[in-house]
Formats: C-alpha cells, structure tokens, sequence
C-alpha cells in the first residue's frame, strides 16, 4: 500500500518564528489533507490540497503531485500552533485516508 | 449543532460489558468513517458506509460492530474489548460524488478506556 512520511518528527520552536513540515508520499494520489490535532485529540481541518497552493492567514501548503510531496508553512508561530500535524492521502481508495506519523510541534514562549 | 458530534466523550469499560458509541453528523455528506488512533500513533480506518452500506472494513476484529441507520448517523457498538482496544476513536464524514471521496471532517473523538 501507499507510505507516508512526515518530517521531521518533532519540532521545537520559538515564538514568532517560521517552519516548514514535509508530507511524503510513495503513490498518486487523489486527496490530501492537512490536519492539527489538538491536546484533546479533535481533528482540526487545515487544507485539502491535492495540488497546488492555498494558504490561509500564517499557515500555507504546497503539494507537488507529480514529484509526491506537501509541504506545510506555518509563519509567525504561536504556543496555540502546538500539537500534532498529521498529513492523510487518500488513492482510489473508496474515502481511505491514509495517515503519516506526524510532526509534533512545541511553541514556546 | 453543527458539524460532526460524538458521544459520549470518554467511556471507561470492562472486558464484559457491551456499549456504544455514536456519531452524528450535520454537513448533508453521504459517506461516514470510524477510525482508531492509539497512543502516539497515526489514525486507522475501521470502517467506511456509504449512503448507509459498507464499503471497507479494514480486518477489524468481530467484537466492534458498526451500524449506520442512515447518512446522518454512525454507531460502533462494543462487546468483550480487551486492554489493547483502549485509544481514541474518532468519526469522520465526507460528500462521495460519483465515486470521488471529498474532503473529510472530524468530529471530536471519543476517548476509550478497556479494564
């Protein structure tokens, strides 16, 4: 099946600083999803990107279909950035999502 | 309400008992999905149904049984868990058009403890 890979792993940054979160995947793909999960676990929706690039306020993703990866800026960072970001790609698949390891993010203040 | 709701939000179960645990969503999709994350790792699908019939049912084991009475509506009932069954279980909906899954939303999840 197809593998995603998310770097890096953890991340830990200061406030008011920028980063860049990396989505690789093995396959095409037809979704892709950026989430944060919070520290009670909801899922928050940040982009539905299969390609191209959106951005909204200080966050903006970036996929590359034809070279397989997504990437994930987050400017500005604030401590309610925190959390895990998961990237999920979805590939003919009936609504599969499949979800890489995570990046967890620490903003400090 | 709006969006995707669970209920209840923690549950706390032993190996015998049998519950459930429900999920309801307001956006008018047509597709629902049970998924499991355990601690510190990734979500799994469990289940997918699509306009109330199931279309994926990843090797789950037969002690979780879902039911989707109709679009709006997804329930995962529970019987003899063990332990290793503890985690977050999260419901997901999407608008399938034609075959083509759309973007998915999370409601936000139900946490799961098996003694």
């Amino acid at each position: 099946g197809i593998q995603v890979e998310q770097s890096p792993p953890d991340l830990i940054l200061q406030e008011g600083a920028n980063s860049t979160l990396r989505c690789n995947f093995s396959d095409s793909v037809n979704n892709l999803q950026w989430f944060h999960q919070n520290p009670w676990g909801q899922l928050i929706n940040l982009f539905y990107i299969p390609s191209g690039t959106k951005q909204n306020g200080r966050l903006s993703a970036t996929t590359v279909a034809t070279e397989r990866y997504s990437l994930l800026y987050i400017s500005s960072s604030q401590t309610t950035d925190s959390g895990v970001y998961f990237c999920a790609v979805e590939r003919n698949q009936g609504g599969k999502l499949i979800f890489g390891q995570g990046t967890e993010l620490s903003v400090k203040p | 309400e709006t969006g995707v709701t669970q209920t209840p939000r923690h549950l706390v179960m032993g190996m015998t008992n049998k519950k459930s645990l429900k999920c309801e969503q307001h956006l008018g999709h047509n597709a629902m999905y049970w998924y499991k994350q355990s601690a510190k790792k990734p979500l799994e699908l469990m289940f997918v149904y699509n306009f109330k019939e199931q279309t994926e049912n990843n090797s789950v084991p037969s002690r979780f049984s879902p039911e989707c009475p109709n679009s709006s509506h997804l329930f995962l009932h529970l019987h003899t868990l063990q332990p290793e069954d503890s985690a977050l279980y999260l419901c997901a909906s999407s608008q399938d058009e034609e075959g083509r899954y759309n973007e998915q939303f999370f409601g936000p999840g139900t946490r799961l403890t098996v003694l």
